[in-house]
């Protein structure tokens, strides 16, 4: 079955850690999302790729670091320059040009 | 630059009355407009789109939505909601040559019996 994984599903990490979090998509799509969700704020998105090895910031980069070295994987690493990284995170892949969006699981990320 | 408002933070609804959950987007293009649902601890599963065509768009799960551009509008309904409807849906904006899409702050729909 075609879709997106994320991994892993709970993190827990200690104040001044970095931390990498996994997506994997198989629907042979070339855009790839990273989005932060909190409660009442809806979906921001932190960094998006339309291509190996090219990425761009989105509206909430700092404190983030993303790569893309295959199409399939888009890891994200919340580094510790993120003041307040507890959130749920969630990626998505698309064809790109403005066309739907698939969700991963998403990775539920708290800082001790 | 694009936006959505949702201006209903949580609605009530009972077992097998009808709902709507209102979307309003501010784009200065043509938008491509979407319905997503997001169970609790789940990732967003898409309900419907509209691109262009016929204004009233059928998704899954028996929703439907309108898209009204004199409104600037793009409700989702149901004509009879189910307890399994309960969640939280997102409105969101996108359009053709841009890859960013804008999302809504969400609506959280409660089903009473």
């Amino acid at each position: 079955d075609g879709g997106i994984t994320q991994s892993p599903k709970y993190l827990f990490r200690k104040e001044g850690q970095n931390v990498t979090l996994s997506c994997e998509q198989n629907l042979n799509h070339d855009a790839m999302y990273w989005y932060r969700q909190d409660p009442g704020q809806g979906l921001r998105l932190i960094y998006y790729s339309q291509i190996v090895n090219d990425f761009q910031k989105g509206d909430i980069a700092e404190g983030y670091s993303v790569s893309r070295e295959k199409k399939e994987s888009f890891p994200l690493t919340v580094t510790s320059a993120q003041k307040n990284p507890t959130a749920f995170y969630l990626c998505a892949s698309s064809i790109p040009d403005g066309d739907t969006q698939y969700f991963g699981p998403g990775t539920r990320l708290t800082v001790l | 630059a694009q936006s959505v408002t949702q201006p209903d933070i949580h609605i009530t609804v009972s077992e097998g009355a009808s709902l709507e959950l209102r979307c309003n987007y501010s784009y200065g293009a043509t938008p491509y407009l979407f319905w997503y649902v997001q169970s609790p601890g789940q990732g967003l599963q898409l309900l419907l789109k509209y691109f262009s065509g016929d204004t009233l768009v059928q998704g899954i799960k028996g929703f439907e939505a309108e898209f009204k551009r004199s409104q600037s509008s793009f409700n989702l309904r149901k004509p009879s909601v189910h307890w399994s409807d309960a969640a939280e849906y997102f409105c969101a904006v996108g359009a053709l040559g841009n890859e960013k899409l804008t999302f809504g702050t969400g609506t959280r729909l409660t089903i009473i019996p």
